[in-house]
């Protein structure tokens, strides 16, 4: 089945800077790739996806890149603010005939130090 | 609409105590999952359902019963409990299986002594 691997496991960053945040998948089928923010306390929310025919997406300061051949894919924050503070959850399925339920990697607590 | 709710939202039990989760959702959403989420270890699929009166084991079923007689409810049943199902359990449902975005409640904290 699928394997999804997320690192770093913390980061810190200081306020404005840039923060990225990489996972690797072991399917070569999978074909979506959702990321989720969980601040503390809260319930995980979508905050983008990328499907496996695009390289790239960005919404406003946040990207997501996606490398098919070397299968992994990647979470880009730029200008950081206090409120990016949160853990955030990578994860990958491959759907169609027999698909799979998502698989998360297990998390990346990010702190914007202000 | 109130999106995806979950009952109790705290518990504490002894070990061997039984419990039911209860999780809702007014979306109309066909499919609905259960996870639960331990330090380091992220978000793990329980147990999870393609439609009413289907059920299905996900990562780490054992320990756990599921439930779905109506579309919007989705029950998770702890016969005996033991003090490693000690976590936060989340309820979650979409409306395309996997591929699109998944709706989580707010999460269920239980405890077992």
């Amino acid at each position: 089945g699928e394997n999804v691997e997320q690192h770093p496991s913390t980061l810190s960053v200081q306020e404005g800077d840039s923060a990225v945040i990489k996972c690797t998948y072991s399917d070569s089928a999978s074909n979506y790739f959702p990321w989720y923010k969980q601040e503390l306390g809260k319930r995980p929310q979508l905050i983008i996806d990328i499907r496996s025919n695009v390289g790239e997406k960005k919404d406003q300061r946040i990207a997501v890149t996606l490398n098919k051949t070397a299968k992994h894919f990647s979470l880009h924050i730029t200008e950081t603010q206090p409120e990016d503070s949160a853990v955030y959850f990578c994860a990958a399925t491959s759907p169609g005939v027999g698909n799979t339920p998502l698989v998360f990697g297990k998390g990346t607590r990010l702190s914007v130090i202000a | 609409n109130a999106g995806v709710t979950q009952t109790p939202k705290f518990r504490v039990l002894k070990t061997g105590q039984s419990m039911t989760l209860l999780c809702a959702q007014d979306m109309n959403h066909e499919y609905m999952y259960w996870y639960r989420q331990d330090p380091g270890m992220g978000l793990r699929l329980i147990h999870y359902s393609v439609g009413e009166g289907t059920t299905a084991k996900g990562e780490v079923p054992d320990g756990y019963n599921v439930s779905r007689l109506k579309k919007q409810n989705f029950l998770l049943g702890l016969e005996s409990a033991a003090p490693s199902q000690t976590s936060v359990y989340f309820c979650a449902s979409s409306p395309i299986f996997s591929t699109d975005t998944q709706y989580f409640g707010p999460g269920t904290r239980l405890t077992v002594l």
